[in-house]
């Protein structure tokens, strides 16, 4: 069965500095696809990146990027130069062969003035 | 951009009534999806929907649940007997049948059983 672990809970920082959201991954299909979602306070979810579990090229997006790594069969994203607007909860999620999104239990970022 | 609707945005109601939440998908999108997630936890899967049936359904999607497409553009999830544990918000998302494989989510209903 599929499962994604994100370790931290709650991340706290003050603006402008850099922070890194873990995410961890278990599944036995060899084809996945993972996700970043973000859930702001206001509470709808907003989809951040794919990846493809054959693409393991890292991204960068602005001051958010993703590194990838089957090895260690994780999804890692860091937000560079943080901002107020970042705070909101963050899930990382899986899907293999099923339909279904599988949640991490999220990380809630705390970005301080 | 086009987007995923909810409604009601906010619902309460009391314990063994009926209610039914509605979600107008994206437009193009085929495959369509259930979520809840009870305040202050992960966002859990109940169901998918494709070509007019259940394609997947969690162990949450008990009998007490349906879902159904009664036109080209709603989506519903009803509970037939509400209970105090299924207060929560209800996320309906839909996913475009080729391309990217992400699931688009609409803003939320939030369910509320006293």
């Amino acid at each position: 069965a599929q499962k994604v672990t994100q370790a931290q809970t709650e991340i706290s920082v003050v603006e402008k500095e850099d922070v890194t959201l873990d995410c961890v991954y278990e599944t036995r299909d060899t084809t996945y696809y993972l996700f970043w979602y973000k859930q702001p306070p206001s509470g709808e979810l907003v989809f951040l990146i794919r990846r493809n579990s054959f693409d393991e090229q890292n991204e960068i997006s602005g001051r958010y990027s993703w590194n990838f790594q089957k090895s260690t069969s994780s999804f890692n994203f860091t937000i560079t130069a943080s901002q107020v607007v970042d705070s909101a909860v963050y899930f990382c999620a899986l899907r293999d062969s099923g339909s279904r999104l599988t949640f991490g239990e999220g990380t809630q970022l705390t970005v301080n003035p | 951009e086009p987007e995923v609707t909810q409604t009601p945005s906010h619902q309460v109601t009391q314990m063994g009534q009926e209610v039914i939440l509605r979600c107008v998908p994206i437009s193009n999108h085929l495959y369509f999806y259930w979520y809840r997630q009870i305040l202050g936890q992960k966002v859990e899967f109940l169901v998918s929907f494709y070509n007019n049936e259940i394609s997947e359904k969690s162990e949450i999607f008990d009998d007490q649940f349906s879902v159904e497409r009664p036109d080209g553009s709603n989506f519903t999830l009803k509970i037939r007997s509400t209970k105090l544990e299924d207060s929560a918000m209800y996320f309906c998302a839909s996913r475009a049948p080729t391309g990217p494989k992400e699931q688009y989510f609409g803003p939320g209903t939030r369910l509320t059983v006293t």
